[in-house]
């Protein structure tokens, strides 16, 4: 079946580093791509996704780029900053399919 | 524009007992969806409605049910309330016809302790 794998946490990391969360999918056909972030104490909001291969997402400085040939959509920051401080889901909707499958989540804590 | 609202935020429940968890979803949206997000894992997906209709279950069992009111809102009933059943329930919602591109709205979900 559909699944989503991310990079396992929790990452600690200095204002200002650069950050990336791998992830990676199985999924038949071209499905579409997510990224999601949950602020402490709210619930689950998109950051960006990709619908296509080759497509990619951005908002508030991050970045993820859809990879049919590794099968990856790896979110990617420049410089964090400590409201950065979250959870962070990868997911995927499946051609022809309407629910997300999500990843098991990375916890990201930015440190001043 | 108001977006997904749910109730109760917090409960507690002892075994055995059953709940029911509304969701409102955003003005305009047809499709509710329903996630169990237990302690330190991922969102697993439980439910799916539209248009009124059940159209897609997740991994669970039977004693987690729930419909939609022809108003769009929704609601997750669990009986037989077990211990591993203590979760945060999210619901979110999404625009019709948007398909599998669409973004899915989450309310701040119901936070659930079973004793």
């Amino acid at each position: 079946g559909d699944s989503v794998t991310q990079m396992e946490g929790p990452v600690t990391l200095s204002e200002e580093a650069f950050l990336t969360i791998n992830c990676t999918y199985t999924a038949t056909g071209y499905p579409s791509l997510f990224w999601y972030v949950q602020y402490p104490g709210e619930g689950l909001q998109l950051l960006l996704k990709a619908t296509k291969a080759d497509d990619k997402g951005s908002n508030k400085g991050f970045e993820a780029t859809y990879r049919k040939e590794t099968t990856s959509f790896h979110l990617e920051k420049g410089s964090v900053q400590v409201s950065d401080s979250a959870v962070y889901f990868c997911a995927l909707s499946a051609q022809g399919a309407q629910k997300l499958v999500f990843g098991q989540g990375t916890r990201l804590t930015i440190n001043p | 524009e108001a977006g997904v609202t749910q109730s109760p935020t917090h409960l507690i429940k002892t075994r055995g007992q059953q709940v029911t968890l509304r969701c409102s979803p955003i003005s305009g949206h047809t499709s509710v969806y329903w996630y169990q997000q237990a302690l330190g894992l991922g969102l697993q997906f439980l439910l799916w409605y539209d248009e009124g209709e059940e159209r897609n279950r997740g991994n669970f069992p039977p004693r987690f049910s729930g419909r939609q009111f022809p108003n769009y809102s929704s609601e997750l009933n669990v009986n037989a309330l077990e211990l591993e059943d203590s979760a945060l329930y999210l619901c979110a919602s999404r625009k019709a016809g948007t398909g599998n591109t669409g973004e899915l709205f989450f309310g701040e979900g119901s936070r659930l302790t079973v004793l």
